[in-house]
């Protein structure tokens, strides 16, 4: 039962560099979110898609971007890596209605040095 | 807009005493609220939630959790604390009429059990 799936899992990236963090749902999920978990800084969100086709910018999009592949499929990439997008990332999906609970991967953690 | 508090960043208790971490929301009209559990380099993992009906839920691992709607809060709850319930707690809200918005997470309360 392999749920929510991200890769990979740990990544070490020089200034400036760009990387895609790939994610995959097998629940048949219509919604799929990416965020980062900070010390002290909870859960921020990145950005969501609430269906195939559509994305949406969250808290702090600055410096990312993301491809809704397709229902299965959601990646976060970041063009231009700098120190201050170290952190772990989370993608999420969940079937889209307001009382439906989302379900987490396991979790991808970025160093740039 | 939609916000949790999680006041207490660590809470401490001893094995086998009773547990609670505490969370309030504000959203407008009626909440849908969450509570996850993180384990040390794991993602989160569901407990529980409140959606309608009885203000006290029941969720994984002897997890309850009470709504109040007079005080906006939803603190989750345990009668014996174990000390494999040591990780990282997290509320989170979604208002019953924000349909797709994601779910809005408090900053997260450590709960460490002593043995």
């Amino acid at each position: 039962n392999a749920g929510v799936t991200q890769t990979p899992k740990f990544q070490v990236l020089k200034t400036g560099q760009s990387m895609t963090l790939q994610c995959a749902q097998d629940m048949n999920h219509n919604s799929m979110y990416w965020y980062r978990q900070d010390p002290g800084m909870g859960l921020r969100l990145i950005y969501y898609s609430a269906s195939e086709g559509t994305t949406d910018k969250g808290e702090v999009p600055n410096g990312y971007n993301v491809s809704r592949l397709n229902k299965r499929e959601f990646s976060l990439r970041l063009e231009s890596a700098a120190p201050s997008q170290t952190s772990v990332y989370f993608c999420a999906s969940g079937v889209g209605t307001a009382g439906n609970t989302i379900y987490f991967g396991e979790g991808s953690w970025l160093t740039v040095v | 807009a939609q916000s949790v508090a999680q006041p207490e960043d660590q809470v401490n208790v001893a094995e086998g005493n009773p547990l609670t971490v505490k969370c309030t929301y504000s959203v407008s009209g009626n909440p849908y609220l969450f509570w996850y559990v993180q384990y040390p380099n794991r993602g989160l993992q569901f407990l529980l939630k409140y959606i309608t009906g009885d203000n006290l839920v029941k969720g994984s691992y002897g997890f309850e959790a009470e709504f109040n709607k007079s005080q906006t809060s939803f603190h989750l709850k345990k009668p014996s604390a174990l000390v494999s319930d040591s990780a990282l707690y997290f509320c989170a809200v979604r208002g019953v009429y924000s349909g797709n918005t994601p779910l809005v997470f408090g900053k997260g309360t450590r709960l460490s059990v002593i043995a």
